[in-house]
């Protein structure tokens, strides 16, 4: 299975910062990542997919990247309801694997 | 919007079988690709496997020996059974819904936790 790491595994933020989690894989994976929300409690939620299109209703102050050495989630301006912990989550290769998450904490 | 609800029994017996269910609301599962993940702190997110209206699957190798999936588009209806549970099978087990072919998970249930105790 491909093996998707996140980092870092948990960050503190204030509310209106910038927050970037970066994602790798175990091997190439093209454009098929995803990003997703999970707020305690509840079920993930889509926010990003294929790298950087952002799934209906998802505020633009989130984004997604890639670089030549893994993908990046940034939240612009975050706001209080993002606080929350973050997932990738590959397709490319079967089956589907995710990130082991990135907590994003009121600082 | 499409809905999930995932139901079926909490507590499993180690050894036993557990057998969820998750119902679709608000769309014809004949357009999406249905899918079960779990949850645990000791595994995070697992990605199980998915099937289509048609009753075609893929089931996460990991899974393959122990898990099936059922498909009833009467009662816009997919589920699961998984055999020879063990404590780490206890996990936070989502229903989901994706494209065809499946990729990302549109849709979720709202999660069922499932303990493997006697």
């Amino acid at each position: 299975d491909i093996r998707m790491t996140q980092s870092p595994s948990s960050v503190s933020a204030s509310v209106g910062d910038r927050v970037t989690v970066t994602c790798r894989a175990s091997q190439a994976i093209s454009g098929w990542l995803a990003w997703y929300q999970q707020r305690p409690g509840k079920a993930p939620k889509l926010l990003i997919y294929s790298v950087s299109t952002l799934q209906t209703g998802v505020p633009s102050r989130f984004s997604g990247s890639t670089s030549g050495t893994g993908f990046t989630l940034t939240i612009n301006d975050l706001q209080p309801e993002d606080f929350a912990t973050y997932y990738c989550q590959q397709t490319d290769t079967f089956p589907p694997t995710f990130g082991q998450g990135t907590k994003v904490e009121v600082k | 919007q499409v809905q999930l609800q995932e139901s079926g029994p909490r507590l499993v017996r180690p050894s036993e079988t557990l057998s969820l269910t998750c119902t679709v609301s608000g769309d014809s599962i004949n357009t999406h690709s249905l899918m079960w993940i779990r949850q645990s702190p000791e595994k995070g997110l697992e990605w199980m496997g998915y099937i289509y209206f048609t009753g075609s699957s893929n089931i996460n190798p990991s899974l393959s020996s122990r898990l099936t999936m059922s498909v009833d588009t009467s009662k816009n209806q997919f589920s699961l059974r998984l055999t020879s549970v063990t404590a780490a099978d206890t996990a936070v087990y989502f229903c989901a819904a994706g494209d065809i072919p499946p990729n990302w998970a549109y849709y979720w249930g709202q999660g069922t936790l499932v303990t493997v105790s006697s």
